[in-house]
């Protein structure tokens, strides 16, 4: 089974310093992560997915399948950042392709 | 603009009361999916949809219904609901080239008493 684990419930940090949002994952096969975003009174959209290796709105995030993770970095946090994060996990190529598994989510405040 | 729409937005009904959710996508994506978003589960995934008349299960299927007999519909039916399956319920469409590439829906607040 899937699974995708993002331990902080709530991170709150200062304007200009870097972020972290963690995220772990569990699956035997080939993964396909990514991060979706919700600001507010706003719609889930995607963030950023691990094939393709850019960097949007400052922030980025590395697979390491030897850690099986796939933390969102971001070195200067701005106030426009501040909303609810949640990683993602597809088995891509898997025998259920189309399964997308989320984790709990991450409500990240930037602080003035 | 191109959206996936969701109806109705708000609703409260009672046990057993039978009710659908519609979903539809003008994008001409052939990947559609439901989701439920409870506080500290985060978004768990009911069904998905990967074309015309492909459905199939996602992660807490019990309790939900799915058809996909055209291309931009892909209704949630709750034949009888219960007060767990009060949520807010999210439906997300995709590209098959970019499937998981997720287009949201605005999201369905429904409460079951």
């Amino acid at each position: 089974a899937q699974r995708v684990t993002q331990p902080e419930k709530l991170l709150s940090v200062f304007k200009g310093a870097p972020v972290e949002l963690k995220c772990n994952y569990s699956y035997s096969g080939s993964p396909e992560l990514f991060w979706y975003v919700q600001y507010s009174r706003q719609r889930l959209q995607l963030l950023l997915r691990h094939i393709s290796r850019e960097s949007i709105k400052g922030f980025t995030a590395d697979l390491n399948k030897g850690e099986t993770s796939f933390h969102l970095k971001k070195p200067f946090a701005q106030e426009e950042d501040s909303a609810m994060y949640y990683c993602a996990l597809s088995n891509a190529g898997g025998t259920s392709y189309g399964k997308l598994t989320f984790g709990q989510g991450t409500i990240l405040t930037v602080h003035p | 603009e191109a959206q996936v729409t969701q109806n109705p937005r708000y609703l409260i009904t009672v046990t057993g009361k039978k009710l659908t959710v519609t979903c539809s996508q003008n994008m001409n994506h052939e990947y559609m999916s439901w989701y439920r978003q409870d506080p500290g589960l985060g978004l768990r995934q009911i069904y998905y949809s990967m074309n015309v008349e492909v459905t199939d299960k996602g992660d807490v299927p019990e309790g939900y219904k799915v058809s996909r007999k055209e291309k931009r519909n892909f209704p949630l039916i709750l034949e009888s609901p219960s007060p767990n399956q009060t949520s807010l319920y999210f439906c997300a469409s995709s590209p098959v080239s970019g499937a998981n590439v997720l287009t949201f829906g605005a999201g369905s607040r429904l409460t079951v008493l």
